[in-house]
């Protein structure tokens, strides 16, 4: 069974634009949740979605956006980007919304100069 | 916010010597999970802890769930250069809850 794919795996953007990630869980996994991972902060938790709805959101501004599709797809925006916004950005899923068993992918670098 | 507390943040271990490291928090978790990340990549789920004073073992991996409930331990026995990396713990204070993780444990082994 194919893992957690997520794309692009590296990104250079400028401060102020935006930027969409990509996470494609692993098949029959319902549950997404994303993540940002810096050296100084750890993991973070941004939200997660279950069945298109989102179930928990983190502490992080609203410049941080997410959704889930019907396939269980899910996208990450980030608006107006700042230089700290500079992370990994790992997403996760997991079978049922319930069943914290989560399962990584290898993560977007998102770099913004 | 929630914090979990991981130690030591580094270990620097000859291989074939075991290894332990612990996470304590003040709040009561319902759920402990050990994941091991490489660098360039995500982190892997290692072993996942359900009940107060749970053991589990994935091979050289032991890691329990205390009995209080606000902490848990991974062991890892005979160690190999391929068990380097950051290992971190996390937690779910509530069923269906977020996943707080801790701020991880970077080990090195020597061979």
């Amino acid at each position: 069974k194919a893992g957690v794919t997520q794309t692009p795996r590296y990104l250079i953007k400028t401060r102020g634009q935006q930027v969409t990630l990509s996470c494609s869980p692993i098949s029959g996994h319902r549950s997404v949740s994303w993540y940002q991972q810096t050296p100084g902060q750890g993991l973070q938790f941004l939200f997660e979605y279950f069945s298109e709805t989102q179930r928990n959101k983190g502490n992080f501004p609203g410049r941080f956006s997410g959704r889930q599709f019907s396939n269980s797809r899910s996208e990450m925006n980030v608006s107006t980007l700042e230089l700290g916004d500079s992370a990994l950005y790992l997403c996760a899923s997991s079978l049922r919304g319930n069943s914290y068993e989560q399962y990584f992918g290898p993560g977007t670098r998102l770099t913004v100069t | 916010g929630q914090q979990l507390n991981q130690n030591p943040q580094s270990m620097f271990i000859q291989e074939g010597e075991d290894v332990s490291m612990n996470c304590t928090s003040s709040s009561i978790f319902n759920t402990w999970l050990w994941y091991k990340q490489d660098p360039g990549e995500g982190p892997v789920l290692l072993i996942a802890l359900y009940k107060a004073g749970e053991l589990t073992s994935n091979g050289r991996l032991t890691a329990q769930f205390g009995i209080t409930r606000k902490d848990s331990f991974l062991n890892i026995s005979a160690s190999i250069p391929s068990d380097v990396g950051i290992y971190f713990c996390a937690g779910q204070l509530t069923q269906g809850g977020k996943l707080i993780f801790g701020q991880g444990t970077e080990l090195s082994v020597k061979p």
